[in-house]
């Protein structure tokens, strides 16, 4: 199957910093690209989705300024959690789709803590 | 997009067949049935998807009734290595396709 790729795997970071985490699609062109937070012993919830060259669309709730998403190629996509504060502490893992009606591949997360 | 409910969890001896259910009985006609699952603290993986015909792969068996209300995941020879979180979602798979997960079943596989 496609192989998703996400940098760093775990990162710590103090309050008020950012942090950038990077996604990768490997051997496929991803158009579409998904974000999700997940919290211990709860579901993935989808933070956004971004298509290649065009701006993310976020759900409701999530704060666009907070969570910047650049989708600058298609098979990079970013998300900077800008001002991190502990109860940004979560796993993140993003998603890439190559084609409308293709399934989802994930990539494996990355565990943010903010101290 | 249609809701799914699953048992929250299940339990299974090592080398017999899982069998996970899954109710979604609000499907449309054009959504398919697809099936993650989350190993623990890993990414969810992709295992199957169908529309209305019975799906076979190298990892699983997805039966689906006749009236599209339900389905079942059926892991032929269940492994330690199957102990995870499995998602049923339904999706349309158009152009809106985004997966939204939901509690999942806790599948434990037993020694």
């Amino acid at each position: 199957g496609a192989v998703v790729s996400q940098h760093p795997s775990w990162v710590i970071c103090k309050s008020g910093t950012s942090v950038k985490i990077e996604c990768r699609s490997l051997d496929f062109q991803a158009t579409t690209m998904f974000w999700y937070r997940q919290f211990p012993k709860q579901s993935l919830m989808l933070m956004a989705t971004s298509n290649e060259g065009s701006k993310a669309t976020y759900e409701q709730g999530v704060e666009k300024d907070k969570f910047l998403i650049n989708h600058a190629s298609l098979t990079l996509s970013t998300l900077t959690v800008t001002s991190a504060h502990p109860e940004d502490s979560s796993f993140y893992i993003c998603s890439a789709r190559g084609s409308p009606g293709y399934e989802q591949y994930f990539g494996p997360g990355t565990r943010l803590t903010v101290t | 997009d249609a809701k799914t409910t699953q048992p929250p969890s299940m339990d299974c001896a090592e080398g017999r067949a899982a069998n996970l259910p899954c109710n979604h009985s609000t499907i449309s006609g054009n959504e398919y049935v697809y099936w993650y699952r989350q190993i623990h603290s890993q990414g969810p993986q992709y295992i199957i998807h169908g529309l209305k015909n019975n799906e076979t792969n190298e990892m699983a068996s997805l039966i689906i009734t006749e009236d599209r209300k339900s389905s079942t995941l059926i892991l032929p020879h269940a492994t330690l290595r199957d102990t995870a979180v499995y998602y049923c979602i339904v999706d349309s798979g158009g152009s809106n396709y985004k997966l939204t997960f939901g509690k999942g079943t806790l599948l434990t596989v037993n020694p």
